[in-house]
């Protein structure tokens, strides 16, 4: 199986670009789609990209998901960052026999 | 808009079974794959398995020999099984709902599970 390997912490000031890696570990990165969650303390995760670049509905269009082939790693890119972006943010994809493989965890400091 | 509400018991015995029903609002309980997360401070965010409503299941290998799921059309309701627990199964458990034509993910509000010894 593979691993998806994201940077522990990520800090940005309010107003610029924050932008938090996932890197897949064997296999190609374009074979599954990709899902970031975003969670906040104390509340349950929620979907601000799905599909590796689809946002919801009611998901700000600051947010926007991306795959590169080359260094097989997925990217969450938040631009305009604001003091409410401040939270932990998971990658997620899925292996041959369709089993979730979660990364570690980015918790992203907005100051 | 699809709504996911864990129940079930906040606290499970050691070595005994935890039970727990994620019931489905706004939406078929057909059109999902259904799967149930935990996440923990030792572990992070776990994967146990998912289920369609058909009844064909995926279980992470680790935890496949204690899972049971179920799903019951009925009342668009899927549910938990885990025997045998232990202080490692404790953990915030999700249960979640990805879109069987948009791929987009649903996730409950979680419920806490203890395990006392």
């Amino acid at each position: 199986n593979f691993m998806l390997t994201q940077p522990h912490s990520v800090s940005e000031s309010p107003g610029k670009t924050a932008t938090i890696s996932c890197t897949r570990s064997s296999g190609s990165i374009a074979s599954n789609s990709v899902q970031w969650y975003q969670q906040r303390p104390g509340s349950a995760p929620t979907t601000v990209i799905y599909e590796d670049d689809q946002r919801p509905s009611g998901v700000p269009d600051r947010f926007s998901g991306s795959i590169d082939s080359s260094s097989n790693s997925a990217s969450l890119t938040i631009s305009g960052l604001k003091t409410e972006d401040e939270a932990e943010y998971y990658c997620q994809s899925y292996d041959s026999s369709n089993h979730w493989v979660f990364g570690g965890g980015t918790k992203l400091t907005v100051l | 808009q699809v709504k996911l509400q864990e129940s079930g018991p906040g606290l499970v015995n050691s070595s005994e079974t935890l039970s727990l029903t994620c019931t489905v609002s706004g939406g078929s309980i057909n059109s999902y794959y259904w799967s149930w997360i935990r996440q923990s401070a030792g572990k992070g965010v776990e994967w146990i398995g998912r289920m369609s409503s058909r009844g064909t299941t995926n279980q992470n290998p680790a935890l496949e020999s204690r899972v049971t799921m179920s799903v019951d059309t009925s009342k668009n309701q899927f549910s938990l099984k885990l025997s045998s627990v232990t202080a490692a199964d404790a953990a915030m458990y999700y249960c979640v709902g990805k879109g069987l034509l948009t791929g987009f993910v649903y996730w409950g509000q979680g419920i806490l599970v203890t395990v006392s010894s």
